[in-house]
């Protein structure tokens, strides 16, 4: 298993859709957990953070299943500004060192009218 | 807070010459970070810093890579020689500790031709 690996998409869903991202990783030491949002040409900012079952955030609804090592993002009432490529991260995905993250390949999310 | 702060944001060079990229993190932050984005391979992390110490280089592609943290407040990423292969975009993120996400700085973009 890939230390990080994420739904491959591309997701194309119209305005008003709920839509979900998986994403698993392969450390199950792992403790807290993460969702950034990158737009076009612009750098990966915190979306969410997951330390315990879940986190919601509005429309956004992070969760945690730690038996199956897998975190999924759903996002309810789409928005066309919610187009974008969402990251999931893991910290030491590799067993390796303190503080540091490891990024998913990410999953582009395209909203349209 | 200004947020992390990186320069130049773009930078566009010849094959063989020396490039340096300058990175300022968040004032209390005692970890940063380097990371590389190109379309193929997504975000690598380079190599990483806490409290100015290089924790991990593993990322690091080659010996033509250095990076340096004279101080809590700067750090740099120097390329020596640089090759088109290198051309992506450089990010710089620093954060209180693994259980906080990362901020990232905008970037800079590198060309090399």
């Amino acid at each position: 298993r890939k230390e990080v690996e994420q739904d491959p998409g591309p997701f194309n869903v119209p305005e008003g859709a709920t839509v979900a991202f998986n994403c698993t990783y392969s450390n199950s030491a792992s403790q807290s957990f993460f969702w950034y949002r990158q737009d076009c040409r612009k750098e990966p900012k915190l979306l969410m953070s997951v330390y315990s079952s879940g986190n919601e955030d509005g429309r956004f609804t992070a969760q945690l299943n730690r038996a199956s090592q897998y975190i999924s993002l759903l996002i309810r009432d789409s928005k066309l500004s919610d187009s974008a490529t969402y990251l999931c991260v893991v910290p030491n995905a590799g067993g390796t060192s303190y503080g540091k993250l490891t990024f998913g390949q990410g999953t582009i999310l395209t909203v349209h009218p | 807070d200004a947020g992390v702060i990186q320069s130049p944001r773009h930078e566009v060079t010849e094959m063989g010459q020396e490039v340096t990229l300058r990175c300022k993190p968040i004032s209390g932050h005692d970890y940063l970070f380097w990371y590389r984005q190109t379309m193929m391979r997504g975000l690598e992390l380079l190599i990483y810093f806490n409290n100015n110490v290089p924790i991990d280089d593993s990322g690091m592609p080659e010996d033509r890579f250095s990076a340096k943290m004279p101080n809590a407040s700067f750090s740099t990423l120097k390329i020596q020689p640089s090759e088109p292969r290198d051309s992506a975009v450089y990010f710089c993120a620093s954060t209180q500790g693994r259980y906080h996400g990362y901020t990232f700085g905008s970037g800079t973009r590198l060309t090399v031709v």
